[in-house]
């Protein structure tokens, strides 16, 4: 099992560019999620999915959209990139239900916006 | 909603003391502790958690403890090594069947153990 994989790693846009950001999972996980890492900040949830075809938002979701098509993916889209979005992006699935909570996280995508 | 609050954001031991990181939480609601260790360049990675049911949970040298009436929880790492140096998250939720687990982060703890 390859696990949750994130493309790209390093990515640098310019105010006001577009891009999606991807993460992908082969565990078979119902749950996925977004978190940027900021210094100082911790994790913050960005948006979040509990399958295919349902999304919600977490903490931080403005300027962010998500959709969910498949089990496997779970992409970010930036609409218009803002400096302030200059963050590493994590992207997380776990199972669902009660009997095992862990969230296994991607390697990340640092992004720069200039 | 939640909010977590992580002491100390740096922490400095030498090989083979203990080091303590210690997390509050907010919401009452929240039934899942769980906490996770961060590699440079890498994605953060669960080492240990617990439960509101339980009020210690130990793995070979890292210990959690959880307060519940005042809300706080513990990670206790005894005869630290070198390999232990690496950023420490908590994170608290409410744990509900079909809903995911929505973690809410520490700030973060960057552990340095010198040799």
């Amino acid at each position: 099992n390859a696990g949750v994989t994130q493309t790209p790693k390093f990515q640098v846009l310019k105010t006001g560019q577009s891009m999606t950001l991807q993460c992908a999972q082969d565990m078979n996980h119902e749950y996925m999620s977004w978190y940027r890492q900021d210094p100082g900040m911790g994790l913050r949830l960005i948006h979040y999915s509990v399958g295919a075809g349902i999304t919600d938002q977490g903490e931080v979701p403005n300027g962010y959209n998500v959709s969910r098509s498949t089990t496997e993916d779970f992409p970010l889209r930036l609409l218009s990139a803002a400096p302030s979005q200059t963050s590493v992006y994590f992207c997380a699935s776990s199972r669902m239900g009660l009997v095992d909570y862990e969230q296994y996280f991607g390697p990340g995508t640092r992004l720069t916006v200039t | 909603g939640e909010n977590v609050e992580q002491h100390p954001s740096t922490l400095s031991v030498q090989e083979g003391d203990s080091a303590v990181i210690k997390c509050t939480y907010s919401d009452s609601a929240s039934n899942y502790f769980p906490w996770y260790k961060q590699e440079l360049g890498k994605g953060p990675q669960l080492i240990i958690d617990i439960r509101s049911n339980v009020g210690e949970k130990k793995d070979q040298r890292i210990a959690v403890t959880l307060n519940k009436t005042a809300k706080h929880f513990s990670l206790h790492i005894t005869e630290t090594q070198p390999e232990d140096s690496a950023v420490y998250f908590c994170a608290a939720t409410p744990m509900i069947y079909n809903q995911g687990g929505k973690l809410i982060f520490g700030q973060g703890t960057e552990l340095s153990v010198k040799p």
